[in-house]
């Protein structure tokens, strides 16, 4: 089956530091998307974004369908970005079932 | 509703009872998906169902788990003989359609004893 690989792992940043995820798949995909797992366990939509570039406030993603990952850049970080960021992807041929990496685990200190 | 909705949050339970958790997906939504978690993990899918029917249930780990969506909204995940290692966040999933946008519930921590 696909792999979806995330990196780093873990992230640590000071508040206001910037920083990048990234989403590696290991075949075409009809959907990626993009959630943040907050520290009570809610999974909370950040981009539905197959190919191409987002932006919503400090968050933006980028996927690049053809080579195999999608970037999320995080801004002016802040504490509340803190938890666990997923990326999940959709095969194409008839399989609707999302595949979900690990995850960064981002913590962000004031 | 305005979101997924999962019941119970929590729910604790003794080796080798039944056990039922529901899931209430948006409104006109087709597709429902459940999904498992495991601490430090993500989730990992175990069914899916378009309106009332699982078209896919490749996932659920034995025959232990079953599920229902009989008017094609409204779900249930069923356990029975619950083991210790069935203790996970249980995610509810919908969609409008297949392959478009998901959103998830809260879920429902299951902590067998």
């Amino acid at each position: 089956g696909i792999q979806v690989e995330q990196s780093p792992p873990d992230l640590i940043l000071q508040e206001g530091a910037n920083s990048t995820l990234r989403c590696n798949f290991s075949d075409s995909v009809n959907n990626l998307q993009w959630f943040h797992q907050n520290p009570w366990g809610q999974l909370i939509n950040l981009f539905y974004i197959p190919s191409g570039t987002k932006q919503n406030g400090r968050l933006s993603a980028t996927t690049v369908a053809t080579e195999r990952y999608s970037l999320l850049y995080i801004s002016s970080s802040q504490t509340t970005d803190s938890g666990v960021y997923f990326c999940a992807v959709i095969r194409p041929g008839g399989y609707n079932k999302l595949i979900f990496g690990a995850g960064t685990r981002l913590a962000v200190h004031p | 509703g305005a979101g997924v909705s999962q019941t119970p949050s929590n729910k604790v339970t003794e080796k080798g009872k039944y056990v039922e958790l529901r899931c209430d997906p948006i409104s006109g939504h087709t597709a429902l998906y459940w999904y498992r978690q495991s601490l430090g993990q993500g989730p990992e899918f175990l069914i899916y169902f378009q309106g009332t029917g699982a078209a896919d249930d490749s996932g659920l780990p034995n025959d232990r788990f079953f599920a229902v969506r009989p008017e094609g909204s409204v779900s249930t995940l069923k356990i029975q003989r619950t083991e210790r290692g069935d203790s996970a966040v249980y995610l509810c999933a919908s969609s409008l359609f297949a392959n478009t946008e998901a959103f998830f519930g809260q879920g429902t921590r299951l902590t067998v004893v």
